[in-house]
């Protein structure tokens, strides 16, 4: 069983729709959460961290953690045509410094 | 601020030819230093981490090394390249405990 698991999409929304992604792993001592946008040819970038259950808004983005059901999601209000790209989700257990990654989920947003 | 340096931005080795990629970060003491390596279109794959100086924990077996001379320093090596080493580098950083990583721009690397 993989630690993180994504859908690998593609998942396509019209703009201006709501995007969904969502996320699940595998590690109940897992006690960060983060969320990444990785553009095509370059470095991910962080846009969302969330360390504890419930919903976490900045702007355009809600992340959501139910620690009980060990999933974590990615809400994207207002979705823009520069929202297209993969998003990784990514989890730190408490008991080290190791990041595990989900292999991502290719958004593409439809103007 | 923090920043975190990468070079060279890409590079194009025959097989066999020995490799150093370097990363650099500023801004931040005892950082967690990371190397990562995505093949096209696949995710991350996490080659080595380290906590400080001369630390260095490996994750996948192969012919790759990394040190890390200095503080904010990390260095990812290879005596002899394969084919199969082609892809994107990337160093990260973090303050370590929960907090989260940040990545540098990369290093795209084809072996031919």
């Amino acid at each position: 069983q993989k630690e993180v698991e994504q859908n690998s999409g593609p998942l396509s929304v019209p703009e201006g729709a709501i995007a969904s992604l969502n996320c699940t792993y595998s590690d109940r001592v897992s006690q960060s959460f983060f969320w990444y946008r990785q553009y095509s040819g370059k470095s991910p970038e962080l846009i969302m961290s969330i360390y504890s259950n419930g919903d976490k808004e900045d702007g355009r983005f809600t992340a959501q953690l139910n620690k009980a059901s060990q999933y974590v999601s990615l809400l994207i209000r207002d979705s823009q045509p520069s929202d297209s790209a993969t998003y990784l989700c990514a989890v730190i257990r408490n008991t080290g410094n190791q990041f595990y990654f989900g292999t991502g989920t290719s958004l593409t947003v439809i103007p | 601020s923090q920043t975190i340096h990468q070079w060279p931005a890409t590079l194009v080795q025959p097989v066999g030819s020995p490799l150093s990629l370097e990363c650099t970060v500023e801004g931040t003491s005892n950082p967690n230093l990371y190397w990562y390596r995505q093949a096209a279109g696949r995710g991350l794959q996490l080659l080595f981490y380290s906590v400080g100086i001369g630390q260095i924990s490996s994750e996948v077996p192969q012919n790759l090394s990394a040190s890390r001379p200095q503080d904010r320093q990390f260095i990812l090596s290879s005596k002899k390249l394969l084919l199969s080493d082609s892809g994107f580098y990337l160093c990260a950083w973090s303050a370590g405990g929960a907090n989260e990583q940040f990545f540098g721009p990369g290093t795209r690397l084809t072996v031919l």
